[in-house]
Formats: structure tokens, sequence, C-alpha cells
């Protein structure tokens, strides 16, 4: 159970160009999910924590007009990297926690590694 | 906010030594604490969690104490092997915000 599945898991795309990735929590409710990025041998950086219908609060120094989230229902989360640039090549990596499960452990779904060129 | 020291960040060990990984986090709101391991491109797995209430857990060759006085937890392998080599990482979480800091990472080689 707790299965996380985030799509696609690896992009290429050109510059100026827009990305969506999405996030979805398969077997399990999840009104919280958390988008990360992660450089090489770097640790996870929260970007934002995403709450199902209301907006998505963003950490300090992440651009929300950049990195679009969308929390639709209890089971999907998206993040779209607009205009994207080679700097945005990364690692990005959601995580969800069950309805009522902030004390439970963080399922993460596999990554997508976007390149930008 | 909360913020999480890991150390040591690289370690490199015998197949059968034991690891020790430490962490100490700022925040005594804290009372949840997960590790990680991350394999090269993969997702992060739960190998084990701390709650604040409780001072050691173990699961076979895996272990976590907790000291709460210190602000500090730490990471026990023992009788490690080549497949354990990972990057580690310990989070400390508030749980009634439900975010989680986490540490910069141990990679862990374990060598046959």
């Amino acid at each position: 159970g707790a299965v996380v599945s985030q799509h696609p898991s690896r992009v290429i795309c050109k510059s100026g160009t827009s990305v969506k990735i999405e996030c979805r929590s398969l077997d399990f409710q999840a009104t919280t999910m958390f988008w990360y990025r992660q450089f090489p041998k770097k640790s996870l950086m929260l970007m934002a924590t995403s709450n199902e219908g209301s907006k998505a609060t963003y950490e300090q120094g992440v651009e929300k007009d950049k990195f679009l989230i969308n929390h639709a229902s209890l089971t999907l989360s998206t993040l779209t990297v607009t205009s994207a640039h080679p700097e945005d090549s990364s690692f990005y990596i959601c995580s969800a926690t069950r309805v009522g499960g902030m004390d439970s452990p963080l399922h993460f779904g596999n990554g997508t590694r976007l390149t930008v060129t | 906010g909360e913020n999480v020291e890991q150390h040591p960040s690289t370690l490199s060990v015998q197949e059968g030594d034991s690891a020790v990984i430490k962490c100490t986090y700022s925040d005594s709101a804290s009372n949840y604490f997960p590790w990680y391991k991350q394999e090269l491109g993969k997702r992060p797995q739960l190998i084990i969690d701390i709650r604040s209430n409780v001072g050691e857990k173990k699961d076979q060759r895996i272990a976590v104490t907790l000291n709460k006085t210190a602000k500090h937890f730490s990471l026990h392998i023992t009788e490690t092997q080549p497949e354990d080599s990972a990057v580690y990482f310990c989070a400390a979480v508030y749980t009634n915000a439900g975010k989680s800091t986490f540490g910069d990472g141990t990679t862990l080689t374990v060598k046959p």
C-alpha cells in the first residue's frame, strides 16, 4: 500500500517551453503533497506544500509563477515548470501523506529528471 | 524554522562493521523523526522512524535512538552489507504543520 506514482520519469524540453509533472497517490487519499527539488549529491529541497482545494504554500526563494502547483483532488497534484530554462534542470520529486496522517511517513514518487536544453 | 544537521556527509565501512549516522535538530516542537535510504536516481525509501515519546527503536539490523533533551537522533546499522550502500537522509517533522526538514544526507559505502 501507500504507492505514489509520478509521471513522467524523465523529460527533455527546449528552453522556453513548459513542462507538467504529475503526482498521484494510487491507493490512498492525500490531503497534502509536497514538491521537492534535488541537485546531484544533495538533499531534498522543499519547494512547496500542496493542499487539496487550496493554494500551494511556497518556500522562500521559490517563484510561484515559475513553478505552478495545482492540487485538484485528493489523489492528484501537478507541478508545471513554466518557461523552462537550463538552470531549471534538476530532479523533481513529490511526496504525499495520508488524510489525517501528518505523523505518518512520507511516501515518495519515483521522481522526474528534467533536462532543459 | 527547523534546522537539521547530519553527520558525517560520507561514511565508508567494511562489510560486517557497524555504521552510525547522527542528526541534530533545532526545533523542540519536532516530534517525528524518519530515516530514508535513497539509491542513485531513485525515490527515498523509509527504513525506520521514531516518535518523540520513544527513546529507541530497532528493526533487525537497523536501530534509531532519540535524545529529546539534546535534540539529536542517530541511525545505527549493524552487520553492514554492500547493498546497504546508498545515501541516507534523516528528517525532523512537526506533525501539526506536516512539514519535514531533511538533513543533507550521508553517502554510505560498504566495501566487500
